[in-house]
Formats: C-alpha cells, sequence, structure tokens
C-alpha cells in the first residue's frame, strides 16, 4: 500500500491530453514539493517535473505539473507513443524522521 | 556529466548480505546526498534510505531499520549500501540517485536476487 494515491493505469490516442492524479496528506505533498519521474520499460527511472512543475532540462513542455493542497498532477498533452511508460509521483514526508515516500505508479498506454 | 554507476548483478542465499556499491562522477561528490531506492520484479518504486557524504550522516526507511548500512568513501566518490538478513521479498533491482531538486540522475540498478 503506498502512501501516495496514483490510479493504476491511464490511456490515451497520440495527440491527445492524459492527467494523472496523486492523493497525499498534510505531512507529505500537503507541505512538500511533488516530484514526478518516467520510467520507460526496464530503464532507470528519470526525473520528469521537480518543485511541483518545473521541467529538467531537456524534457519537452508536453509534460507539466502542478499542485493543490494534499494533490498533485502530471498532465502530458499532445501524446505520444514514446510516452508509453510508467509514471510515478513522490514527495518527502515529515512523519517516521522524515523519508521519501512513492506513489503506486500509473502505466500510461497510448 | 552527473553520472552514478553501480555494481554488478548479485545472487543471494536468505540470510546473507549483500553490497552494492555507487561510483559518482561529474560533480563534487560531498555536495549532494544520495538515495537508495528498490523496486521488487513488477512492483513499484521503495525508498530505503538517504546518506549525505559530505558528513556521513544517514536517514533509513524504519522497515529497514536494523537490516541496512550506508557508507561513503570521499577518496574514491563512492556509497555502498549494505543490507543483510536477505529473505525473497529483498528480490529486487536497487537504484541509487543523486538528490538535486528531485532525484536525479539514477544509476543504472543493480539487480539482487536472493534464493533459499
Amino acid at each position: 500500500q503506498s502512501v501516495l494515491t496514483q490510479p493504476p493505469s491511464a490511456s490515451g490516442t497520440p495527440g491527445q491530453r492524459v492527467t494523472i492524479p496523486c492523493s497525499g496528506s498534510r505531512s507529505n505533498i500537503g507541505t512538500n514539493t511533488v516530484n514526478w519521474y518516467q520510467q520507460l520499460p526496464g530503464t532507470a527511472p528519470k526525473l520528469l517535473i521537480y518543485s511541483s512543475n518545473q521541467r529538467p532540462s531537456g524534457v519537452p513542455d508536453r509534460f507539466s505539473g502542478s499542485k493543490s493542497g494534499t494533490s498533485a498532477s502530471l498532465a502530458i498533452s499532445g501524446l505520444q507513443s514514446e510516452d508509453e511508460a510508467d509514471y510515478y509521483c513522490a514527495a518527502w514526508d515529515n512523519s517516521l524522521n522524515g523519508r521519501v515516500v512513492f506513489g503506486g505508479g500509473t502505466k500510461v498506454t497510448v | 556529466q552527473v553520472q552514478l554507476v553501480q555494481s554488478g548483478a548479485e545472487v543471494k542465499k536468505s540470510g546473507a548480505s549483500v553490497e552494492v556499491s555507487c561510483k559518482a562522477s561529474g560533480y563534487t561528490f560531498t555536495t549532494s546526498p544520495i538515495h537508495w531506492v528498490r523496486q521488487a520484479p513488477g512492483q513499484g518504486l521503495e525508498w530505503m534510505g538517504i546518506i549525505n557524504p559530505s558528513d556521513g550522516s544517514t536517514r533509513y526507511a524504519q522497515n529497514l531499520q536494523g537490516r541496512v548500512i550506508m557508507i561513503s568513501d570521499s577518496s574514491t566518490s563512492t556509497v555502498y549500501m549494505e543490507l543483510s538478513s536477505l529473505t525473497s521479498e529483498d528480490t529486487a533491482v536497487y537504484y541509487c540517485a543523486r538528490d538535486a531538486p528531485g532525484i536525479t540522475p539514477w544509476g543504472q540498478g543493480t539487480l539482487v536476487t536472493v534464493s533459499s
């Protein structure tokens, strides 16, 4: 059971917009920023969004993040076939002496 | 460029210990903490802990306390993660990753297989 809650799957056709929600609590998303990771099959995760809405250099602007209260979301606009991957949200959690908590992951199918 | 290179795959018996190394390059080693994250087959990401190479301080996931040790060696820019009393539930890919804004980049992963 993951501390952050994501739907297990999402899908869309090429060019569509897909949104992945991530629900937490006051001790994690409610207090700290959210990061999003993309994991392509058989590869290590890659940072997609940091500080809730910032894109690292090289990440297409089709990817955007937002946060409100104890929830966050990742949006992928102009969906492309290469976006088919697992997506994880994560945040610091202030409980238990501090830890990083992850969502269970959302498999996006194009 | 910033890079983390991990040691190779391991096969261990139940009850044994495993050590995975993670060599950093492309930045000043002591300026960024290193996370360890693992992923069981077909499962999601699980945070194991973090080490700060500047002073060796650590913070471990509560469910691994007493079984995990993380150390850093500034002379070789390498961090090590040792996990003891292995069971089949520890079979996973183990990743090290740098703490920047966000966790990035990630090492290539080390598969640890625990057999009885």
